[in-house]
């Protein structure tokens, strides 16, 4: 099955700077890797995702790139904001198939 | 992006008891819902899949007699923790998928249910 690797575990930045987050997936049949972002005792909220037929995503200050050669695909987060602490987690599917997650990130932004 | 509806956000129950965990897809029609445990700054593990009309399957490890799901709508899917003990207390959380539909291949995730097990 497929087997999804999330690093780092945690990450710490100061506002306004830059958070890469990186994920490596094992199964090439895989094609649509989603971000999640979970606050605490609340649910995961999509943030962004890309299919396997586009090596980069960009929506507004997030973006995600996807090297499907390498299996491999990362989370770009700039000019990082207090409210973007969370827990983000990556996550990779056969099309509609089920979800594998990463660890998770926990990243923090200081003020 | 679509809706996915669980309730109860939080339940306590005593040991020895049942607990019935709903999932709904409120704006579209899921075939498929997916239950997934999370502990405590832990990732998301998969429990099962629920499928529409027929029987759920498990991932290895979860004991289907004790973790009931039942698919029975395109639109709802339950779980119930038989017999629960405290080691069964956990965040539960389900998630549909909308096939390419309007949400594309997103997963929409359900509030969780905080399960404390007294």
């Amino acid at each position: 099955g497929e087997n999804v690797e999330q690093h780092p575990s945690t990450l710490s930045v100061q506002e306004g700077d830059s958070a890469v987050i990186k994920c490596t997936y094992s199964d090439s049949a895989s094609n649509y890797f989603p971000w999640y972002k979970q606050e605490l005792g609340k649910r995961p909220q999509l943030i962004i995702d890309i299919r396997s037929n586009v090596g980069e995503k960009k929506d507004q200050r997030i973006a995600v790139t996807l090297n499907k050669t390498a299996k491999h695909f990362s989370l770009h987060i700039t000019e990082t904001q207090p409210e973007d602490s969370a827990v983000y987690f990556c996550a990779a599917s056969i099309e509609s198939n089920m979800l594998t997650f990463g660890g998770g990130t926990r990243l923090m932004v200081k003020p | 992006g679509a809706v996915v509806s669980q309730h109860p956000s939080r339940v306590i129950c005593k040991s020895g008891t049942s607990v019935k965990i709903e999932c709904r897809s409120l704006d579209f029609q899921a075939t498929t819902m997916f239950w997934y445990r999370q502990f405590p700054k832990k990732s998301l593990m998969l429990m099962a899949t629920s499928n529409e009309g027929s029987k759920a399957t498990y991932e290895q490890g979860v004991e289907k007699d004790k973790f009931l799901i039942n698919h029975a709508s395109l639109t709802l899917s339950t779980l119930t923790v038989t017999s629960a003990h405290p080691e069964d207390s956990s965040f539960y959380i389900c998630s549909a998928r909308d096939w390419g539909g309007r949400a594309g291949f997103g997963a929409f995730f359900g509030q969780g249910t905080r399960l404390t097990v007294v």
